[in-house]
């Protein structure tokens, strides 16, 4: 399962406060990737990254900053969650050296915004 | 950009029955490609990839994908279905040089025992 966790698993938050979801892996891959489940929508990619401290943006990365400070860890942040931003949240890496290895996901977050 | 789509989303089949989904892709240049596999209440496992070579790639539990270059597609076939395939599948397509997939918005197959 490529040694990814998530954290937490399930949170409820109220609108307006901030959120930070945790992806955790233990195989040193360089790639790490968060996206957003909804309905209807497939998966989205929000941000991701390619090294310690180097990221970019996705497709749906409005209202999201992420930040990498060791090659393990991988955290989301929703400065200020609103009702829009309610979904499951998945982390990824990637599993080839370069940029072109097949994606293994975690477990997921669900995250509801009321 | 690059789009993916997918043609069904949702199918219903019996038990033994065949099944192809569909798949295709907007990007002319080389790509890799992907099915994705997310039984309810669980995240994506891959099912089986395209990187080169012989179109035709086999998978986990007996699905198979065909891709044909012409067509910008790469449909996922399985010949008879089983009542535990029953989940959302997944079409991904990453562009070569580049780091991220494109997912379909997925095709929800159900399976009536």
């Amino acid at each position: 399962d490529a040694g990814i966790t998530q954290s937490p698993r399930h949170k409820v938050t109220e609108t307006g406060t901030p959120v930070t979801l945790r992806c955790h892996q233990t195989e040193n891959h360089r790639y790490m990737y968060w996206y957003r489940q909804d309905p209807g929508h497939g998966l989205r990619l929000i941000h991701y990254s390619y090294g310690v401290k180097d990221t970019d943006k996705g497709e749906v990365s409005d209202g999201y900053s992420v930040s990498r400070s060791k090659t393990e860890d991988f955290l989301l942040t929703l400065e200020s969650a609103t009702s829009s931003q309610t979904s499951v949240y998945f982390c990824a890496i990637s599993a080839g050296q370069g940029t072109e290895g097949e994606q293994y996901f975690g477990p997921g977050t669900r995250l509801t915004v009321t | 950009a690059q789009s993916v789509s997918q043609h069904n989303h949702h199918v219903i089949l019996s038990e033994a029955a065949s099944l192809e989904l569909g798949c295709n892709y907007s990007y002319g240049g080389t790509v890799n490609l992907f099915w994705y596999v997310q039984y309810p209440g669980q995240h994506l496992q891959l099912l089986l990839k395209y990187f080169s070579g012989d179109p035709l790639v086999k998978g986990i539990k007996g699905f198979e994908a065909e891709f044909i270059k012409s067509k910008f597609s790469f449909n996922l076939r399985k010949p008879s279905v089983q009542w535990s395939d029953t989940a959302e599948y997944f079409c991904a397509v990453n562009i070569v040089g580049y780091s991220t997939l494109t997912f379909g918005k997925g095709t929800m197959l159900l399976v009536s025992p």
